[in-house]
């Protein structure tokens, strides 16, 4: 079946404690993307990656970390996490100017 | 940079009636225009696509209408079902921007019964 996975799916943790939320596709897609979603301000793009060892970041980059070591994986890093990362966190893939594939979500605290 | 405007923010409808939602872009090289259907608690999911070499598609209750003059896509829904009730996101993108939807802000739609 064709899927991307996120893991974990929801998260607490606490402020400055390094996390790692991890996403697979299993679609062979060359582009993935990391989305944080807040009440009233829609789909806000983090990083995104073209290929491997192609990454770029999107509208809202700072505090975030990605890598692109693998086609299938692209986690998404949070070094020193902050109150103000508590979001709704998808990955999505896809091909070329075609369907964009998201992940379940994760849904992050920072306390 | 592009920039997609999404128009209204809420929409009330009463079940039965139809919905439209519209989308403005600045990009006149856009040529691929998605929409997508988010439930409550749910993932975005592709409802239906439309590019540029065509003015409208329909999938049986939804359709899409592009006007490239205008630079403006319109998502209509008739006969509007409670399943409906949903956030929905339009997206622009063009066919050299590797890859990037630029989403417009979402559209939430209540189905009143």
């Amino acid at each position: 079946e064709a899927q991307v996975t996120q893991n974990p799916r929801y998260l607490i943790t606490v402020t400055g404690k390094k996390l790692t939320v991890t996403c697979s596709q299993n679609m062979n897609h060359e582009y993935m993307s990391w989305y944080r979603q807040d009440p009233g301000l829609g789909l806000r793009q983090i990083y995104y990656s073209m290929n491997v060892e192609v990454t770029d970041k999107g509208d809202v980059p700072e505090g975030y970390k990605v890598s692109r070591k693998e086609k299938r994986n692209f986690p998404l890093i949070l070094e020193s996490p902050s109150p103000n990362q508590t979001s709704l966190y998808f990955c999505a893939s896809s091909s070329r100017l075609y369907e964009q594939y998201f992940g379940p979500g994760t849904r992050l605290t920072v306390t | 940079g592009e920039n997609v405007e999404q128009h209204p923010s809420t929409l009330s409808v009463q079940e039965g009636d139809s919905a439209v939602i519209k989308c403005t872009y600045s990009d006149s090289a856009s040529n691929y225009f998605p929409w997508y259907k988010q439930e409550l608690g749910k993932r975005p999911q592709l409802i239906i696509d439309i590019r540029s070499n065509v003015g409208e598609k329909k999938d049986q209750r939804i359709a899409v209408t592009l006007n490239k003059t205008a630079k403006h896509f319109s998502l209509h829904i008739t006969e509007t079902q409670p399943e409906d009730s949903a956030v929905y996101f339009c997206a622009a993108s063009r066919w050299d921007s590797n890859y990037q939807l630029i989403w417009g802000a979402g559209t939430k739609l209540i189905i009143k019964p």
